[in-house]
């Protein structure tokens, strides 16, 4: 099935600094990818959902890349600020795309410092 | 608007006890329903989902049961917890098409002691 490897686990950025997370995943014919925010002690907000076909994702304060070659997810935060200190998710879809395919990252838990 | 809703908010139970967890959803009809589990600063690992009342998939086995006796209901239960059940338990929900996005609840924080 699905793999899905993201990393770092743990990353620790000052306020203003970029923010770099990746997901590589297994199945080429993968087709939709997610990105999810979780404060700590909250559940998860959906960040970001990005069909195959979209190479560049632009959001409110990062962008999502997606490189279909490589299987590769990114998530860049510009200009990190305190407010996004949290753990961040990707999740992919896998082939037949259900939703009860859907595989998560381990997740990175980034922390912002002023 | 679609609401979920999860409870309870937090459990504290002995080893070898009952456990419940519910979630309803209210404002969709016919989601899909999902349970996942999420060990202490861990990943996300999904435990069962539900396309259609009465019908339950189960994706991995750890001793946790979950049942949809309603649209709008999931239930997840075990009659004997085990330390290793501790953890945060998330009900999500989705669209009954395909790759739509997940929406969350709120979340149960377990503590088997």
């Amino acid at each position: 099935g699905e793999q899905v490897e993201q990393r770092p686990p743990h990353l620790s950025v000052r306020e203003g600094d970029s923010a770099f997370i990746t997901c590589t995943y297994t199945d080429p014919n993968s087709y939709y990818f997610f990105w999810y925010k979780q404060e700590p002690g909250a559940s998860l907000q959906l960040l970001m959902k990005v069909f195959s076909s979209t190479e560049i994702n632009e959001g409110q304060g990062f962008t999502v890349l997606l490189n279909k070659k490589d299987k590769r997810l990114s998530l860049n935060l510009t200009a990190a600020h305190p407010g996004d200190s949290a753990a961040y998710f990707c999740a992919v879809s896998g082939s037949g795309g259900s939703n009860a395919k859907l595989t998560f990252g381990k997740g990175t838990k980034l922390s912002v410092k002023s | 608007a679609q609401t979920i809703h999860q409870w309870p908010v937090a459990e504290i139970k002995a080893v070898g006890s009952p456990l419940s967890l519910g979630c309803t959803i209210k404002g969709k009809s016919s989601p899909n329903l999902y349970w996942y589990w999420q060990a202490t600063g861990g990943t996300l690992q999904q435990l069962f989902y539900s396309i259609t009342v009465g019908q339950v998939e189960s994706v991995v086995q750890l001793n946790l049961s979950a049942s949809r006796p309603k649209d709008d209901q999931f239930i997840l239960s075990t009659e004997k917890l085990l330390l290793s059940h501790s953890g945060f338990y998330l009900c999500a929900w989705s669209a009954q098409v395909s790759n739509e996005r997940l929406f969350f609840g709120h979340g149960t924080k377990l503590s088997v002691l």
